[in-house]
C-alpha cells in the first residue's frame, strides 16, 4: 500500500519570497514516480512537477524545485519567488510500478501569497 | 497537442435520478483513462481506470460505473444517484508517467 503525508493543511507566504510545502510517502515498491499538482479555485488540476525515484537530482521546473531526500521518503515542494497566482491548493502524489497503477494523493496544503 | 474535456462542467440532479458524465481525449490514441472523485476539501479518489476499450477496473465499490465505448471516450454513469455521490469529478490521461487532467465536472445531488 502507498501512502502519501501532508502536514500542513494551510500555509501563507509574502509575495516574492519562497515557501516550501512538505510531502512524505511510504510505499514498499522498489520503484516509484512522485508528483506534485496545483489546484486553483477553478477546480483544475494541474501538473507542476515529477521525481523519479531513482533519478540522481532532484527535479526543477521553472519556480518549482523538489527537495527529494529518499532516506527520509520525503518530496517537498519549493516554490521560489511567490506570486499572488500561486494562491491555490498544492497536493503531493506518487505512483509505484506497474503500467496502470493509479496516482495515491495526499489530503493538500493550502497555499495563501500575501501582497 | 493532446487536450482532454469533459461536460457538463456543472450539473445539479436530484436524488434517485440517472447520471452521465462524459470525458474525450483528443490528440493521441489508446491512452490510459481515469476518473477521479474529490470530495469538498479532500484530496482525489481514484474511481476508475482504463487501459483500453472496453476494459474497466473498478477501485471503490460504489453505486456508479463507468464504461470506454471508443478509444478516446470514457464515460461515467449511475442509474440511481445518492447523496453521497456530491463532489467534483476529475477525468485524466496518462502521457508516461504523468497524469494530465481535465477541467472537472461540479455534480450536486440534492
Amino acid at each position: 500500500a502507498q501512502k502519501i503525508t501532508q502536514t500542513q493543511p494551510g500555509m501563507f507566504v509574502q509575495e516574492k519570497e519562497a515557501v516550501t510545502l512538505d510531502c512524505t510517502y511510504d510505499t514498499s515498491d522498489p520503484s516509484y514516480g512522485l508528483f506534485w499538482y496545483k489546484q486553483p479555485s477553478s477546480g483544475e488540476m494541474i501538473f507542476l512537477i515529477y521525481q523519479g525515484s531513482y533519478d540522481q537530482q532532484n527535479a526543477t521546473e521553472g519556480r518549482y524545485s523538489l527537495n527529494f531526500q529518499k532516506a527520509r521518503k520525503s518530496a517537498n515542494l519549493v516554490i521560489s519567488a511567490s506570486q499572488l497566482g500561486d494562491s491555490a491548493m498544492y497536493f503531493c502524489a506518487m505512483r509505484g510500478d506497474g503500467s496502470a497503477r493509479q496516482l495515491t494523493f495526499g489530503s493538500g496544503t493550502q497555499l495563501t501569497v500575501l501582497p | 497537442s493532446q487536450t482532454i474535456h469533459q461536460w457538463p462542467a456543472t450539473l445539479v440532479q436530484p436524488v434517485g435520478s440517472p447520471l452521465s458524465l462524459e470525458c474525450t481525449v483528443e490528440g493521441t490514441s489508446n491512452p490510459n483513462l481515469y476518473w477521479y472523485r474529490q470530495a469538498a476539501g479532500r484530496g482525489l479518489q481514484l474511481l476508475f481506470y482504463s487501459v483500453g476499450i472496453g476494459q474497466i477496473s473498478s477501485e471503490v465499490p460504489q453505486n456508479l460505473s463507468a464504461s470506454r465505448p471508443q478509444d478516446r471516450q470514457f464515460i461515467l454513469s449511475s442509474k440511481k444517484l445518492l447523496l453521497s455521490d456530491s463532489g467534483f469529478y476529475l477525468c485524466a490521461w496518462r502521457q508516461g508517467f504523468v497524469e494530465f487532467f481535465g477541467p472537472g465536472t461540479r455534480l450536486t445531488v440534492l
